[in-house]
């Protein structure tokens, strides 16, 4: 079936650097996107979403960038800091137009 | 705002014993909430869309009557998992939607840590 995927299991990137987080998605009905951060032993929190009528939207720190044609998505963390450590998830809203389908998850580690 | 509890954050118990954890939203009303189940080191899968009022809707692969669900207001959803086994043992995970400026987003509970042994 179709699913949400991310490229890169894990990222380790040093302290203030910028990160950034891919995912590819498949379901070309999904309008609605969501990155999640979910740190060990706790639920998801949200971060930041974007509608398919847009290309990008900007919050603190953080970027989400929306490829349509290519079926791409990306979140940038900017000036990275030990806090951002966390499992990054995807999600989108499929054909249901309403429960998520989430990603695999990509680990990130910011070094001192 | 858009705070969601669970409760219990983790429960032990003996194979063959049901659990309920309950999910509510603690600032806003939901008329709809999700139940996802997560393993180590995976992501999160949806289980079931609980809508207040109504039945709520299996995912594909998810027993309805191992895991019953009741949505009896709207800042209150149970998960009740019967007859656990060593294999239910996972984080249980609720979320619910809000609805804001025409969107609806999801906000996730904190989780809850089932050991069956």
């Amino acid at each position: 079936g179709e699913s949400v995927g991310l490229h890169l299991p894990t990222l380790s990137v040093q302290e203030g650097d910028n990160s950034i987080i891919n995912c590819a998605y498949s379901n070309s009905a999904s309008d609605y996107f969501i990155w999640y951060k979910q740190e060990s032993g706790k639920g998801p929190q949200f971060i930041i979403d974007i509608r398919s009528n847009m290309d990008k939207r900007q919050g603190q720190r953080v970027t989400v960038l929306l490829n349509k044609t290519v079926k791409h998505l990306s979140l940038q963390i900017a000036a990275t800091q030990p806090g951002d450590s966390a499992v990054y998830f995807c999600a989108e809203n499929g054909d249901s137009g309403y429960a998520l389908n989430f990603g695999k998850g990509t680990s990130l580690l910011v070094t001192p | 705002g858009a705070v969601v509890s669970q409760h219990p954050s983790w429960v032990i118990c003996k194979s063959g014993t049901s659990v309920k954890i309950e999910c509510r939203s603690l600032d806003f009303q939901a008329t709809t909430m999700f139940w996802y189940r997560q393993f180590p080191k995976q992501s999160l899968m949806l289980m079931a869309t609980s809508n207040e009022g109504s039945k709520a809707t299996y995912e594909q692969g998810v027993e309805k009557d191992k895991f019953l669900i009741n949505h009896a207001s709207l800042t209150l959803s149970t998960l009740t998992v019967t007859s656990a086994h060593p294999e239910d043992s996972s984080f249980y995970i609720c979320s619910a939607s809000r609805t804001s400026g025409g969107t609806d987003t999801q906000y996730f509970g904190p989780g809850t840590r089932l050991t069956v042994l």
